[in-house]
């Protein structure tokens, strides 16, 4: 079975700074990536996603990520972060054997410092 | 722009009562979904829908609930008998088609309280 990790539940960062999201997926074959941020009191909201192809992403709101099958990692980044990036930050994976689940990761949850 | 709703934002109920969570997923997608969000816990994956059956469930989706699409709108999880564990946040997602790379539209969740 497929598990997404997701190392630090709570990340702070001053605004301007570079914003550093980290993901790691168990999988022999890679899945399809995504990343969704939660703000309060609303439904979960695709930032970007990796299925095939080019292994850097680019999603909404500047934020990117990279797809390295030699670390299964997808890490996400922002360059320069915005009080607005305050949120809650999901990574999920899809296997890669017919299913349509999308398993999680814990979240992290992102602080922006002024 | 199309969304996902849910109704109703909070319920409450006492244990071993029967719940229905509703959802109207956007109107042209044919794939629908249930997560649900325990406390401090991670968003996990329900049931999915499509063709009025379903097409993929996990463990915890046992005899206790049930999904149907009553109408051509709406998307419902029941609960026959809810347990305190069943509180949660339980997240409606749709998408267009079949293609596994789609996207998953979320609505903003029923929170559930069991008490």
């Amino acid at each position: 079975a497929q598990s997404v990790t997701q190392l630090g539940s709570h990340v702070s960062v001053s605004e301007g700074a570079l914003v550093l999201l980290r993901c790691n997926y168990s999988s022999s074959v890679p899945p399809y990536l995504f990343w969704y941020v939660q703000y309060p009191n609303q439904g979960l909201q695709l930032l970007l996603k990796y299925t095939t192809g080019a292994t850097l992403v680019k999603g909404i709101n500047g934020f990117e990520a990279e797809f390295k099958k030699s670390e299964t990692s997808f890490h996400l980044t922002k360059p320069s972060a915005h009080m607005s990036d305050a949120a809650e930050y999901f990574c999920a994976v899809i296997e890669d054997t017919g299913r349509r689940a999308l398993t999680f990761g814990s979240g992290t949850r992102l602080q922006v410092q002024p | 722009e199309p969304e996902v709703t849910q109704t109703p934002s909070h319920q409450v109920t006492q244990m071993g009562q029967e719940v229905i969570l509703r959802c109207v997923p956007i109107s042209n997608h044919l794939y629908f979904y249930w997560y649900r969000q325990i406390l401090g816990q991670k968003v996990e994956f329900l049931v999915s829908f499509y063709n009025n059956e379903i097409s993929e469930k996990s463990e915890i989706f046992d005899d206790q609930f049930s999904v149907e699409r009553p109408d051509g709108s709406n998307f419902t999880l029941k609960i026959r008998s809810t347990k305190l564990e069943d509180s949660a946040m339980y997240f409606c997602a749709s998408s267009e088609n079949s293609d596994r790379r789609n996207e998953q539209f979320f609505g903003p969740g029923t929170r559930l309280t069991v008490l």
